[in-house]
């Protein structure tokens, strides 16, 4: 019954590589976010989408590249990974109340 | 200036007493206030919204508004060695976009 969830988990990677987060929500909601939490613990959007429409593109480097084939799917890819990409990755989703509602999270070390 | 700011902590409590936590976010226009609670290893987990000025219940924790002097707070009755956590205060601000304004977190230990 989980009701945001991502794969993987966990990923380790070596510079340069491109890699890939999946993220399914089986709550019905309309909207979907990617954040990154970096070592200090502070939440920083990256992007969102609204019934597969972008709607929140922060300023993130272009080697970041967001996916939504369907409303309970937003997939993140990641070129060129770099150590200062190592970071937890959070989905979230929501609906017109604002709430959000966060996946496990993926740790992703670059080495 | 930070959209919203929290006190990092830690706040240390001991187990049984009332823990608060505050809040300032700096747009006036902001509608929606919610307060996370993150675990050392996990994802945050919402535990109360608020949207109108006063207070809150739901359980153990009251979250409180007053938009006049731009601050949210949240109070922990009761406070036990689980609701050591962080403590995430997130702000919706004006318009229609989805975005929530996070704030770096208190760190709230509860001691037995």
């Amino acid at each position: 019954d989980t009701a945001v969830s991502q794969t993987p988990k966990y990923l380790v990677t070596q510079m340069g590589n491109d890699k890939s987060i999946k993220c399914e929500q089986n709550l019905g909601h309309d909207t979907m976010y990617w954040y990154k939490q970096d070592s200090k613990k502070f939440l920083k959007i990256m992007f969102s989408y609204n019934n597969k429409e972008l709607i929140i593109n922060e300023t993130v480097p272009n080697r970041f590249s967001p996916k939504s084939p369907d409303k309970a799917h937003l997939n993140l890819h990641i070129n060129s990974l770099e150590l200062g990409d190592s970071a937890v990755y959070f989905c979230a989703s929501s609906r017109t109340s604002y709430e959000q509602y966060f996946g496990p999270g993926t740790r992703l070390t670059v080495t | 200036q930070k959209e919203v700011e929290q006190n990092s902590g830690p706040l240390s409590v001991p187990e049984g007493a009332i823990a608060s936590l505050n809040c300032t976010y700096s747009d006036r226009g902001s509608q929606s206030f919610f307060w996370y609670r993150q675990y050392s290893g996990k994802s945050p987990e919402l535990i109360m919204f608020i949207y109108s000025n006063g207070d809150k219940e739901d359980g153990r924790f009251t979250a409180q508004l007053n938009k006049a002097s731009q601050y949210v707070s949240l109070l922990i009755r009761d406070s036990q060695p689980s609701d050591s956590a962080t403590y995430l205060c997130a702000v919706k601000g004006a318009g229609n976009n989805r975005k929530l304004i996070w704030g770096l977190g208190t760190s709230l230990a509860v001691n037995p």
